[in-house]
């Protein structure tokens, strides 16, 4: 029962680079988005997706790209990293609202990715 | 336009106290609303939801719809729930698992 997996957990980056977090889940869930927790900002939405092939912006989405060619997968790319976009980022996954199989509207989190860009 | 403000972001309680985590949020739809947990340097963990009405680790909450108020409770609290809590919305039916989050209660309970 993996439910939503991020990977790396650590990495440090050198401004100027880029680099992409994976986050995959195997709950068939439609919804999938990715956030960044910084200190006293609590957790800000940074692009999410309704399914395979749709995505949209959220709150903070410049610097970053996504893409979601599958169902289970969720990249987020940082093309060109900066010590701004050192932060924790979360992805989350959720059944959408109408299926009716879900348990509700629980959105569940992967364990974090800790970015540093120096 | 949707906001949820946790006006506390340190709140400390000694071992068996009450504790009350503040969350007031607005939103023109049907909201509903949440408290995730996160202990130091791990997952957000899903704490509760109001449309469950369960009472988890002893936490409880009540929406108020009047105050437009989602307060965590307990009534005695323990070493162990000291960690950061996250008051978040989303709208029923419409934005489909978008969460807004507070900016966050860190709770310390000292022994």
């Amino acid at each position: 029962n993996a439910g939503v997996t991020q990977t790396p957990k650590f990495q440090v980056l050198k401004t100027g680079q880029s680099m992409t977090l994976q986050c995959a889940q195997d709950m068939n869930h439609e919804y999938m988005s990715w956030y960044r927790q910084d200190p006293g900002m609590g957790l800000r939405l940074i692009h999410y997706s309704v399914g395979a092939g749709i995505t949209d912006q959220g709150e903070v989405p410049n610097g970053y790209n996504v893409s979601r060619s599958t169902t289970e997968d969720f990249p987020l790319r940082l093309l060109s990293a900066a010590p701004s976009q050192t932060s924790v980022y979360f992805c989350a996954s959720s059944y959408s609202h109408d299926n009716p199989s879900s348990s509700g509207n629980t959105i569940y989190f992967g364990e974090g990715s800790w970015l540093t860009v120096v | 336009a949707q906001r949820v403000t946790q006006p506390e972001k340190l709140l400390s309680v000694f071992k068996g106290a009450p504790v009350e985590l503040k969350c007031n949020y607005s939103y023109s739809g049907s909201p509903e609303l949440f408290w995730y947990v996160q202990y130091s340097r791990q997952r957000l963990q899903l704490l509760l939801r109001h449309i469950s009405r369960e009472s988890i680790k002893g936490f409880t909450a009540d929406l108020n719809k009047g105050e437009t108020s989602f307060h965590l409770k307990k009534p005695f609290a323990q070493e162990e729930d000291s960690a950061m809590y996250y008051c978040a919305l989303t709208g029923r039916g419409s934005t489909l698992g978008r969460l807004y989050f507070g900016r966050g209660t860190q709770l310390t309970v000292w022994p």
